[in-house]
């Protein structure tokens, strides 16, 4: 079975500074990794997506991500942050094998970009 | 890029009251759609996963008679909760996927609709 581990529900930060959220997985089988952000009262977007080769991925507004197979690690980050991404991010896997695309969700990371 | 929409937003409604949810592919076509919950300061709880043309697969602990799940169309997926109580006022988001980007597409998810049962 999949499980995402999401370390920090609540990351509390300084605009301009630099930010990491935390991302585990497990499973036994090939998977593809995602981050979605979402913001108050709205849907998920995609950030960012790990599907195979490169294992540093860039995505929108700035964010990229580090695929980690021996640590079984998918970290977020961002260089500087700016107050609007202040919001929820998740970290997601899917089955490499998966005809559907099922999603499996970490609890969630709670951005907070302070002034 | 694909579009998922949602509708309607933001509903209230009274207890017992039936409250359907629509969920549209605008420019693919789906065979399968996901339904999720969502609670407060929470992550997303996959309820269901929709089949054009077929039933509904349910994860473990959802009432199927509760929620009803429709898959018509490609384009078309609905959940209808049905004699809504307070209980199920949550926020509920659907998903698609473009199955012509194979396994490495990405699903697409819907703006969400909150539902308020009074």
């Amino acid at each position: 079975a999949q499980s995402v581990t999401q370390l920090d529900s609540q990351v509390p930060v300084f605009e301009e500074a630099p930010v990491e959220l935390r991302c585990n997985y497990s499973s036994s089988v090939s998977v593809y990794l995602f981050w979605y952000v979402q913001y108050p009262n709205q849907g998920l977007q995609l950030l960012l997506k790990y599907l195979s080769g490169s294992t540093l991925v860039k995505g929108i507004n700035g964010f990229e991500a580090e695929f980690n197979k021996s640590q079984t690690s998918f970290h977020l980050r961002k260089p500087a942050v700016h107050i609007s991404d202040t919001a929820e991010y998740f970290c997601a896997v899917s089955s490499g094998s998966s005809n559907t695309g099922k999603l499996i969700f970490g609890q969630g990371t709670t951005l907070q970009v302070k002034p | 890029g694909a579009v998922v929409s949602q509708h309607p937003s933001w509903v209230i409604c009274k207890s017992g009251t039936s409250v359907k949810i629509e969920c549209r592919s605008l420019d693919f076509q789906a065979t399968t759609m996901f339904w999720y919950r969502q609670f407060p300061k929470q992550s997303l709880m996959l309820m269901a996963t929709s089949n054009e043309g077929s039933k509904a697969t349910y994860e473990q602990g959802v009432e199927k008679d509760k929620f009803l799940i429709n898959h018509a169309s490609l384009t078309l997926s609905t959940l209808t909760v049905t004699s809504a109580h307070p209980e199920d006022s949550s926020f509920y988001i659907c998903s698609a996927r473009d199955p012509r980007g194979g396994a490495q597409e990405p699903q697409h998810f819907g703006d969400g609709t909150r539902l308020s049962i009074l």
